[in-house]
C-alpha cells in the first residue's frame, strides 16, 4: 500500500533559524496537504498542494510539491516559538479515498 | 476552532470491552472521516462515511465500524478491544463537492485507554 514517509522525525532549533521538513510518497498523488499538531492538540489544516511543481507561500512558510507528484516540503523561514509542534504530510492517491499521513516531523523551538 | 466536537474526550476499557465515541460534525459538511493516532504517530485512516454510507475503508478489521446519521454526525464502534487499539480517535468532516471538499477539519479527539 501507499506510504508516506517524512524526514526529519525531530528538529531543535533556535529562534530565528530556519527549518524544513520533507515528504516522500511510494506513489504519486492527486495532492498533498499539510496540517499542524500542536502538544496537546489537533491537526490543524495548513494548506492543499495540486499541481505539479507549486509553490505556496503562508507568511514564512513556504510550501512546494514536487514535480512528479510524490514529494514535498514545507520550509520555515525565522521561526518562532509559536511555531512549536508537529508538521504532517497527508497525500491522496488519484481515485483513493484514503488521506495517507505521514509520521510527522517534530518541530521545538528554542527562545 | 473547526466547529467539530468528539465525546466523551477519554474513555478506560478493559480487553475484550466494547466502545463507541461519537462525533458531531462542522456544520454544512457532509462527510467524516475517522483516524487512530497512536502516540508519536500521524493519522491513520480508518473509514470514511458520505451519504450514511462507507466511503473508503483503511487497513482496520472488521470489528472497527461506524454510522454516519441524517444530521451528519458519526459514530465509530469498536468491538472486542485490544491492548493495541489504546490510542487518539479523530474525527474529521469536510465538504465534498465544495470547494476545498479534500480539507479535513479535525475535533480534538477521544483518547481511548485499553487495560
Amino acid at each position: 500500500g501507499q506510504q508516506v514517509m517524512q524526514i526529519p522525525q525531530y528538529q531543535h532549533v533556535q529562534e530565528g533559524e530556519d527549518f524544513t521538513t520533507y515528504c516522500n510518497s511510494s506513489t504519486t498523488l492527486s495532492n498533498i496537504q499539510w496540517y499542524k499538531q500542536r502538544p496537546g492538540g489537533h491537526p490543524v489544516f495548513l494548506i492543499q498542494l495540486v499541481k505539479s511543481g507549486e509553490v505556496k507561500k503562508q507568511k514564512r512558510l513556504t510550501f512546494q510539491f514536487g514535480e512528479a507528484k510524490k514529494n514535498s516540503s514545507l520550509h520555515i523561514t525565522a521561526t518562532q516559538t509559536t511555531d512549536v509542534g508537529t508538521y504532517f504530510c497527508a497525500g491522496r492517491e488519484t481515485g483513493r479515498r484514503a488521506l495517507t499521513f505521514g509520521s510527522g516531523t517534530r518541530l521545538q523551538v528554542q527562545p | 476552532e473547526t466547529g467539530v466536537t468528539q465525546s466523551p474526550t477519554h474513555l478506560i476499557k478493559t480487553r475484550g470491552q466494547q466502545v463507541t465515541l461519537r462525533c458531531s460534525s462542522q456544520s454544512g459538511h457532509n462527510t467524516v472521516s475517522w483516524y487512530q493516532q497512536a502516540l508519536g504517530q500521524g493519522p491513520q485512516f480508518i473509514f470514511q462515511y458520505y451519504r450514511e454510507e462507507e466511503n473508503g475503508r483503511g487497513n482496520f478489521p472488521p470489528r472497527f465500524s461506524g454510522l454516519q446519521f441524517p444530521n451528519y454526525s458519526s459514530e465509530l464502534n469498536v468491538n472486542a478491544l485490544e491492548l493495541d487499539d489504546s490510542a487518539l480517535y479523530l474525527c474529521a468532516s469536510s465538504l465534498v463537492g465544495g470547494p476545498s471538499s479534500d480539507t479535513q477539519y479535525f475535533g480534538p479527539g477521544t483518547r481511548l485507554t485499553v487495560l
